[in-house]
């Protein structure tokens, strides 16, 4: 079965940088987009990036353009979210999910979802 | 990049019928048919009901049901249920390669 499991996340203090991961099994990940989606604490979803199933394109919320870097390791089956010059403002848990059409560069159903990691910006 | 607007809440009793407003522009929701609805219990992460306006993926009650009308997309839940409260989101394509979230619906049933 598909399964996506987030880590990385924790306690960092403002301006500095984090890298999350998401740990992909259960299909062919060289087959489809992913997204990085968060959720500030008791407020509602955002999209924040996706990459397409090749890795060629790479689309990003204006919030976190030219701050976050989104990438992928077909040989290790893993999704990036390099995350720079942290704000507060991007305290979240940060959620991957698969999109959920193959082969395609039309990314805009995150359909299968890991747990979550939380990121908490904070001096 | 304006998340969509929906109702902060709405409620139903069991085996009623409730619908969820979801209201955007023409370049988002308006614009494209790529409109998605989710579904958040509390602690859980978010599960796909409906996707490109009105199709659902298999193992999805027909009890979920989607449509769209000019800017607003409706979620229409049928024969409420107790297991049914939680959070509703709907997202929509809104161009230039983003996607957009609504602010979420809470979803009681009474």
């Amino acid at each position: 079965q598909v399964e996506l499991v987030e880590s990385g996340g924790g306690v960092v203090q403002p301006g500095r940088s984090l890298r999350l991961s998401c740990a992909a099994s259960g299909f062919t990940f060289s087959s489809y987009g992913i997204h990085w989606v968060r959720q500030a604490p008791g407020k509602g979803l955002e999209w924040v990036a996706v990459i397409s199933y090749d890795g060629s394109n790479k689309y990003y919320a204006d919030s976190v353009k030219g701050r976050f870097t989104i990438s992928r390791d077909i040989s290790k089956n893993t999704l990036y979210l390099q995350m720079n010059s942290l704000r507060a403002e991007d305290t979240a848990v940060y959620y991957c999910a698969r999109d959920l059409f193959s082969i395609t560069m039309i990314l805009v159903v995150p359909f299968h979802w890991g747990q979550g990691t939380l990121v908490t910006v904070s001096s | 990049q304006s998340a969509l607007t929906q109702p902060p809440s709405a409620s139903g009793s069991p085996g009623q019928s409730v619908t969820i407003s979801c209201t955007g522009t023409s370049s988002d929701v308006g614009g494209h048919n790529y409109v998605s609805w989710y579904q958040q219990h509390p602690g859980k992460a978010p599960k796909l009901l409906i996707y490109e306006v009105s199709k659902r993926p298999s193992g999805v009650p027909d009890r979920f049901s989607g449509s769209k009308s000019g800017n607003t997309a409706s979620l229409t839940v049928s024969g409420l249920q107790a297991e049914d409260e939680a959070d509703y989101y709907c997202s929509s394509y809104a161009g230039s390669n983003n996607l957009v979230f609504g602010g979420g619906t809470k979803l009681t049933v009474l």
